[in-house]
């Protein structure tokens, strides 16, 4: 069964730092993509982030990068120069078939002023 | 614009009630999905739609009823919901097929649903 796993249900970080949140998947397929989405106490889920499984090169967006290990079925978020609009709970997914997601349980992030 | 928009975003009903959620978008996104999601918890797919055909549904209990009448709309019927129903309802559409960008959702702000 294809499972991803999210180990911190909670982190914190001081406003400006650095933070990694750790998200690792089991998939039988050979051919998948990777997410992490956003979704604030405002509840929309927000699209972070998109790895393909594909690439090596590992994917950024302004101050969101990803570390893919993909032997390592590891794909980490890091959140640079953190700000107070980033605390919001992090989902993890990797697609599942076409039209499926597997999502994480979660990790909650707290940005300290 | 990665835009879908939900309506109610609030509704209360009793266990007797019919109601419908509504999702428009306009992305040209010929796949569009329901989620429920309860407090603290992933979403979870409930049905799929795929060029207006549903394409997927997760075992639902026929209380919930969905519909698609065109392209960019995405509505469900509820009728005779349980208390346990009370839920977050996502709404996420993505381009239909597979690779590439097919494979990104996007997802509307959600209808908080309480049932009484």
């Amino acid at each position: 069964a294809q499972t991803v796993t999210q180990s911190q249900p909670e982190m914190s970080v001081q406003e400006a730092e650095t933070v990694t949140l750790s998200c690792t998947y089991d998939t039988s397929e050979s051919d998948y993509y990777l997410f992490w989405y956003k979704q604030p106490p405002s509840r929309q889920m927000i699209l972070v982030i998109r790895q393909e499984a594909y690439k090596q090169q590992n994917a950024t967006e302004n101050r969101f990068s990803v570390n893919f290990q993909k032997a390592a079925k590891s794909f980490s978020l890091k959140i640079s120069d953190s700000q107070l609009g980033d605390a919001a709970m992090y989902f993890c997914a990797v697609t599942s078939g076409t039209y499926k997601y597997i999502f994480g349980t979660g990790t909650r992030l707290k940005v300290l002023a | 614009d990665t835009e879908v928009t939900q309506t109610p975003k609030h509704l209360v009903m009793g266990m007797t009630n019919k109601k419908s959620l509504k999702c428009e978008q306009h992305m040209g996104h010929r796949a569009m999905y329901w989620y429920k999601q309860k407090a603290k918890k992933p979403p979870e797919l409930m049905f799929v739609y795929s060029y207006e055909k549903l394409s997927i549904n997760e075992s639902v209990p026929s209380r919930f009823s969905p519909e698609c009448p065109n392209s960019s709309l995405l509505n469900l019927h509820l009728h005779a919901l349980q208390p346990e129903d009370s839920a977050l309802y996502l709404c996420a559409s993505s381009q239909a097929g597979t690779g590439g960008d097919q494979e990104t959702q996007y997802f509307g702000p959600g209808t908080r649903l309480l049932v009484l």
